[in-house]
């Protein structure tokens, strides 16, 4: 198994570009989960989607972020415009129904530099 | 959401029994426990997870309190490659939430 998905892993940007991130989760996986890393917020839950439809978007930070499931084996997470404090590792992760007891699989996350 | 509060840091020599600690007072009778481990430059990884009986898997041992407000991780020999910051978390039954905190830094030293 391949195990998540993301690109880029790296992406170095100007602030007020458009960034897209993206994912693919585990083949099966019904549930699907991006977080954001920093060093002052440590891992935070940005948004939760369950057979493709968005469940709770409560930790997405502004509008300026927005995320999109279109199927089952692909995600984005859209930043626009993009700004410094938006810098971080953004991590995908799934699981197989989003259930407490399931496993959660982290990707290798993807390290944004916005200048 | 019930809160989980760890130290920030912990060292161990190579080959010993590490115990990882957990406090989680406020508890809820339905809240599971997991642990999660992060290595540097990667994703969290899942560890081990519980409700009330300890459990043990290939990675490691997770040793619930009777009274449930705390836990402890236990890695019976502790490598190199056990270096990673350890996430203590409790999950709703019914949700899927996760809410991380500060975790702890392990040191394994050589």
């Amino acid at each position: 198994d391949a195990g998540v998905i993301q690109s880029p892993r790296h992406e170095v940007t100007e602030m007020g570009q458009e960034v897209t991130l993206r994912c693919k989760p585990i083949s099966g996986h019904n549930s699907l989960f991006w977080y954001r890393q920093t060093m002052m917020r440590g891992l935070e839950l940005l948004i939760y989607f369950n057979n493709n439809v968005p469940i709770d978007d409560s930790g997405m930070p502004e509008d300026r972020f927005s995320a999109k499931m279109p199927n089952a084996s692909f995600s984005t997470l859209k930043i626009q415009p993009s700004e410094p404090r938006d810098s971080a590792v953004y991590f995908c992760a799934s699981s197989r129904a989003g259930g407490p007891t399931d496993t959660q699989y982290f990707g290798p996350g993807t390290r944004l530099t916005v200048l | 959401d019930a809160k989980t509060t760890q130290p920030n840091s912990m060292e161990s020599n190579e080959e010993e029994p590490v115990h990882l600690p957990c406090n989680h007072s406020t508890i809820s009778g339905t809240d599971y426990i997991h642990w999660y481990r992060q290595l540097p430059s990667q994703g969290p990884e899942y560890v081990i997870h519980g409700l009330t009986s300890n459990v043990n898997n290939r990675m490691a041992s997770l040793a619930i309190a009777e009274d449930r407000k705390s836990s402890t991780l236990i890695l019976h020999r502790a490598t190199l490659r056990d270096a990673a910051v350890y996430y203590c978390i409790l999950t709703l039954l019914g949700t899927y939430k996760y809410i991380f905190g500060t975790g702890t830094r392990l040191k394994v030293l050589a």
